[in-house]
């Protein structure tokens, strides 16, 4: 059973909408992240939660709004979209934000086209 | 500035045959490293970690790495390839003053044919 679950697995958007990415984990983990994959590029790191406290944001649009409402969630808020957004964006998680010797695990991800 | 590069974009092996996979890592210190797995359609597994300690390090299903500061290389190696291990390969580094940032490579789609 995935401990990590991004929903939805795909999503398909027309541009300048709004859409939601919902990511939970089940492992009692206490920092979450965010990180995406697009066509031709290597993954790239977003954003980084502590205890639902933002650590570290790499993006630089702030269409990218990251939402915690409970520690085991951290959503995506992404607006106004663009077809530039199209990526695969996979939550992760970890013990603890420093790592402790764990590595974070990872996702199945969400396939977002935005046309 | 941190970096990770995978040279080889694709490898085909044969089933049975010895399996090398390529990273190279630009970071001024020790980073820690990783291989994760990415299987067709399904989210990244962790295969390694390296922190500290014995330069080689074994991993999940058989895959080794073995660390080398002065190469600056953490390269992925499997004495005998199956046609499960069919995936991309990404070799990852996070610098222990920013651990909770991974630096991916661009990812080695590794194909095993009969």
């Amino acid at each position: 059973d995935p401990k990590i679950i991004q929903k939805p697995k795909y999503l398909v958007a027309v541009t300048g909408s709004e859409k939601i990415l919902i990511c939970e984990q089940y492992l009692g983990h206490n920092a979450m992240y965010w990180y995406r994959q697009s066509a031709k590029k290597p993954l790239e790191f977003m954003f980084s939660y502590s205890y639902q406290k933002l650590m570290d944001n790499q993006t630089a649009s702030s269409r990218f709004q990251p939402q915690s409402s409970k520690k085991n969630h951290l959503d995506l808020q992404i607006t106004a979209l663009k077809p530039d957004d199209s990526a695969t964006y996979f939550c992760a998680s970890s013990q603890d934000w420093q790592y402790n010797n764990q590595a974070p695990l990872f996702g199945e991800g969400t396939r977002l086209s935005v046309l | 500035a941190q970096s990770v590069t995978q040279p080889d974009a694709r490898v085909t092996v044969s089933e049975g045959a010895s399996l090398q996979l390529r990273c190279k890592y630009s970071y001024s210190g020790t980073p820690y490293l990783f291989w994760y797995v990415q299987y067709p359609r399904q989210g990244l597994q962790l295969l390694l970690k390296y922190y500290s300690g014995d330069p080689v390090v074994q991993g999940v299903n058989g895959f080794e790495a073995e660390f080398s500061k002065s190469n600056s290389s953490f390269h992925l190696r499997k004495a005998s390839v199956h046609w499960s291990d069919s995936a991309v390969y990404f070799c990852v580094l996070s610098a222990p003053s920013s651990f909770s940032k991974l630096v991916f490579g661009q990812g080695t789609s590794l194909s095993v044919v009969p």
